[in-house]
């Protein structure tokens, strides 16, 4: 597609429910990255995917939050057991590596915890 | 550590009044510099970057930031603001992963 697309756009949940997190990059950007924006917060790093190497997982929060990225592309953002303090925008922005250092953001998914 | 910081949590300008809003960064090397804007319900969108070269740069919707590394700054003007220039601006730094380190952000707001 043109632009990072993220679904779903709104997701709300209960408190100790596992929820999904889906972003599309930009085809044939081989960088991702997840981002949380919540108040108080502002916008914090969580994970960074870059071709097949290991992803850095070095702002994910607690181990709750796990992410995958399949095939180099789509990636997927989990949240275990949710807690009211997961409430945010979580944002996915892809790089294309080869032509330099801007990064794409989708519209994000404003998640709830009940 | 590397961090960004914008002083000013909120500003209110007048609708053609010039605009400077102020960002200050911490970063061993020199560092890849950007200003991003994100109106109410939209996504972060990318006003204009620095990475070397000319101090100066421009972007887009008239924005312009000029890098001054004795003040560790990169602070965003534009001489003329709009009402459509209301908005949450970003500013940040390029971490060692690629990955952006944001200032909590500026509130703009216009006054007709």
């Amino acid at each position: 597609g043109a632009g990072v697309s993220q679904s779903p756009s709104n997701k709300v949940t209960e408190k100790g429910k596992d929820v999904e997190l889906r972003c599309d990059p930009i085809s044939g950007h081989t960088a991702l990255y997840w981002y949380r924006q919540s108040l108080g917060q502002g916008l914090e790093f969580l994970i960074y995917f870059q071709g097949n190497s290991a992803p850095d997982k070095s702002g994910l929060p607690s181990d709750r939050f796990s992410a995958e990225r399949t095939g180099g592309s789509v990636s997927t953002l989990t949240i275990q057991r949710t807690q009211q303090e997961d409430s945010a925008v979580y944002l996915c922005a892809s790089r294309n590596i080869a032509g330099g250092d801007t990064q794409y953001f989708g519209p994000g998914t404003r998640l709830t915890v009940l | 550590a590397q961090s960004v910081t914008q002083p000013d949590i909120h500003i209110t300008v007048s609708e053609g009044a010039s605009l400077e809003l102020r960002c200050n960064y911490s970063y061993g090397a020199t560092p890849y510099l950007f200003w991003y804007v994100q109106s109410p319900g939209q996504g972060l969108q990318l006003l204009l970057k620095y990475f070397s070269g000319d101090t100066l740069v421009q972007g887009i919707k008239g924005f312009e930031a000029e890098f001054k590394r004795s003040q560790s700054s990169f602070n965003l003007r534009k001489p003329s603001v709009h009402w459509s220039d209301a908005a949450e601006y970003f500013c940040a730094v390029g971490g060692s992963q690629g990955n952006l380190i944001f200032g909590k952000g500026t509130k703009l707001s216009v006054k007709p």
